[in-house]
């Protein structure tokens, strides 16, 4: 069974940093293609970040370029979503989503990020 | 680049019939075959429910499926059920520099 685990949510300052993890199992995690996406409190989701297979391909939102950082260890299952200069709008619950043929397969539960003083 | 937009919210009875419609434009919906369909319910992470625009992956109900005409993709529920009420978005891959966009969502209510 597919499972994605995310981790490393919770209150942070705004101008502060989190990293956040996603811990991957049930498949071959270093063959697929992993996204970020968030969705900000009763709104819709947005696309962050793509990391391909190997981590040599990387893309990110506008929104987010310069700021935050994807990165995947396939040795640990795992990947991660470095956030620096968090702002009030980057609040909102991450999600960690597999990434099969230009559309995600699976999600995890997601980690809740809120960016306030 | 802007969502996609969907209505905000679409009703029927059990057992009847229900769109909802995906507005893109040529640089996203119109220009791949790359749509997706997920069904969120709340506090619940989403599930993909159709992809490449009319393909439903193992284990989602031949009830949904999934169709497009130029910028608009369109996601149809036949026979609704009471289990179907839950929030819909719509992603289409829209390139190498936007990679995907998502839309507005829009609620389904089983009256």
């Amino acid at each position: 069974e597919v499972q994605l685990v995310e981790s490393g949510g919770g209150l942070v300052q705004p101008g502060g940093s989190l990293r956040l993890s996603c811990a991957a199992s049930g498949f071959t995690f270093s063959s697929y293609e992993m996204n970020w996406v968030r969705q900000a409190p009763g709104k819709g989701l947005e696309w962050v970040s793509y990391i391909s297979s190997s981590g040599s391909t990387i893309f990110y939102a506008d929104s987010v370029k310069g700021r935050f950082t994807i990165s995947r260890d396939n040795a640990k299952n795992s990947m991660y979503l470095q956030m620096n200069s968090l702002r009030a709008e980057d609040t909102a619950v991450y999600y960690c989503a597999r990434y099969v043929g230009y559309n995600v397969d699976y999600w995890g539960q997601g980690t809740l990020v809120t960016v306030s003083s | 680049q802007s969502a996609l937009t969907q209505p905000r919210s679409v009703s029927g009875s059990p057992g009847q019939s229900v769109t909802i419609s995906c507005t893109g434009t040529s640089n996203d919906v119109g220009g791949y075959n790359c749509v997706s369909w997920y069904q969120q319910h709340p506090g619940k992470a989403p599930k993909l429910m159709i992809y490449d625009v009319s393909k439903r992956p193992s284990g989602v109900p031949d009830r949904f499926s999934g169709s497009k005409s130029g910028n608009t993709a369109s996601l149809t529920i036949s026979g609704l059920q009471a289990e179907d009420e839950a929030d819909y978005f719509c992603c289409s891959y829209a390139g190498s520099y936007t990679f995907e966009v998502f839309g507005t969502g829009t609620k389904v209510t089983v009256l």
